[in-house]
């Protein structure tokens, strides 16, 4: 089955412990991109990914990392996590000219 | 800065009604252009491409109008299953290679 897969789903961490929501998608997608969600903010990109090695800020990529080694991963990386950053966060992944396909989503609590 | 505006709603409509969304868009140079509908924070997903000459899946119409700025929804005999909050969504660079943008959403409510 084709699919953008996040893990983990739900997770509660403490300020400043370190942690990665990895992302992964078996259709061999060019494009991948992370947003979070806020209420009232709607969904906003954190980072996206052109294709292997390429890699650029969205609008909010203050306090996040991001790599992509491999076509299919794209994990999110927070070095120094904080309670702003306790959000819903998505992955997607693209073929050129095509909708994007979105992971079903990491509730990220940081208290 | 990039925007995309939508009316937030809520609307409730009839079951059986016709409602119309629409959003506008800042950036006349964006691209590509979508509606996508989210349920209950869960992920969003596609409904439908959006192009100049219209496009039509079911009971749903979609429509851009470049000259103005603004994407359309159409929604016809509304179904109850059709609940849910509709995002419009655009992409700057052709083919969508730079991601996404939000409106924030219009939140519909079918009511029996």
């Amino acid at each position: 089955e084709a699919q953008v897969t996040q893990n983990p789903r739900y997770l509660i961490t403490v300020t400043g412990k370190k942690l990665t929501v990895t992302c992964s998608q078996n259709m061999n997608h060019e494009y991948m991109s992370w947003y979070r969600q806020d209420p009232g903010l709607g969904l906003r990109q954190i980072y996206y990914s052109m294709n292997v090695e390429v890699t650029d800020k969205g609008d909010v990529p203050e306090g996040y990392k991001v790599s992509r080694k491999e076509k299919r991963n794209f994990p999110l990386i927070l070095e120094s996590p904080s309670p702003n950053q306790t959000s819903l966060y998505f992955c997607a992944s693209s073929r050129a000219n095509y909708g994007y396909t979105f992971g079903s989503g990491t509730r990220l609590t940081v208290v | 800065r990039k925007e995309v505006e939508q009316d937030p709603g809520p609307f409730n409509v009839p079951e059986g009604a016709t409602v119309a969304f629409n959003c506008t868009y800042s950036n006349s140079a964006s691209q590509s252009f979508f509606w996508y509908r989210q349920d209950c924070r869960k992920e969003p997903k596609l409904l439908m491409s959006v192009y100049s000459s219209g496009n039509e899946d079911g009971r749903f119409t979609a429509q851009l109008n470049r000259a103005s700025q603004y994407i359309s929804l159409l929604i016809r005999d509304s179904k109850l299953s059709d609940s849910a909050t509709y995002l419009c969504v655009v992409t700057d660079s052709g083919g969508g290679a730079d991601g996404l943008t939000f409106g924030k959403g219009t939140h519909l409510i079918i009511q029996p």
